[in-house]
């Protein structure tokens, strides 16, 4: 089946540093990714979604100047929270699809902000 | 409905015993109900994709049914194992490559 690497699984950072999050297609070329987010209790909540070679689309409420995505190809999408605050501690996952129905999702990243 | 909701949020099982969860969701603009089986410290499996009302899918011990009119989905366990311990979550979408609504899952503990 397709497989998607997520990178790293866990991640302390200090208040006010950037934390880059890698999410990579290992089998397939993944047209579009997405980049979800989960807080304890609480359902996946998407992002943003990315096409290769264009500019994510943000869903209402989500900082595009704080988490910074970049999809430079068709197997690697990057996640960056930029000078991350407490409040961004939270598990974030990628999904990517090759244009089917079905999302293929990495293993996930737990973020903790100091 | 507005969300796409699940219940129960948990359930605790014995071993051999058969279950059912149950995934409802928006029916206007949908498109697929997904069911994708997340085990701890795992990548969210993919089960099934469901678009067509009435759709009925197997995969082993493991079948889902559909209707898009009423808005639900139902997640069948026959005989269920303590490997298929994990949290079942449901999502759609409104159309192909599009963002997934989630429901919070519902947590399945089979014990011996």
């Amino acid at each position: 089946g397709a497989v998607v690497s997520q990178h790293p699984s866990w991640v302390i950072c200090k208040s006010g540093t950037s934390v880059k999050i890698e999410c990579r297609s290992l089998d397939f070329q993944a047209t579009t990714m997405f980049w979800y987010r989960q807080f304890p209790k609480q359902s996946l909540m998407l992002m943003a979604t990315s096409n290769e070679g264009s500019k994510a689309t943000y869903e209402q409420g989500v900082e595009k100047d704080k988490f910074l995505i970049n999809h430079a190809s068709l197997t690697l999408s990057t996640l960056t929270v930029t000078s991350a605050h407490p409040e961004d501690s939270s598990f974030y996952i990628c999904s990517a699809t090759a244009g089917l129905d079905t999302q293929y999702f990495g293993p996930g990243t737990r973020l903790t902000v100091l | 409905i507005l969300n796409v909701e699940q219940s129960p949020q948990s359930l605790h099982v014995q071993e051999g015993d058969s279950t059912n969860f149950t995934c409802s969701f928006p029916s206007s603009n949908f498109y697929a109900l997904h069911w994708y089986r997340w085990e701890t410290a795992k990548s969210p499996e993919a089960l099934f994709v469901m678009t067509l009302n009435g759709d009925e899918k197997k995969k082993g011990r493991i079948s889902a049914t559909l209707n898009t009119k009423e808005g639900y989905s139902y997640l069948y366990i026959k005989g269920s194992q303590p490997e298929d311990s994990a949290t079942y979550l449901c999502a759609s979408n409104t159309g192909t490559a599009s963002k997934l609504t989630f429901g919070t899952g519902t947590r399945l503990q089979v014990t011996l």
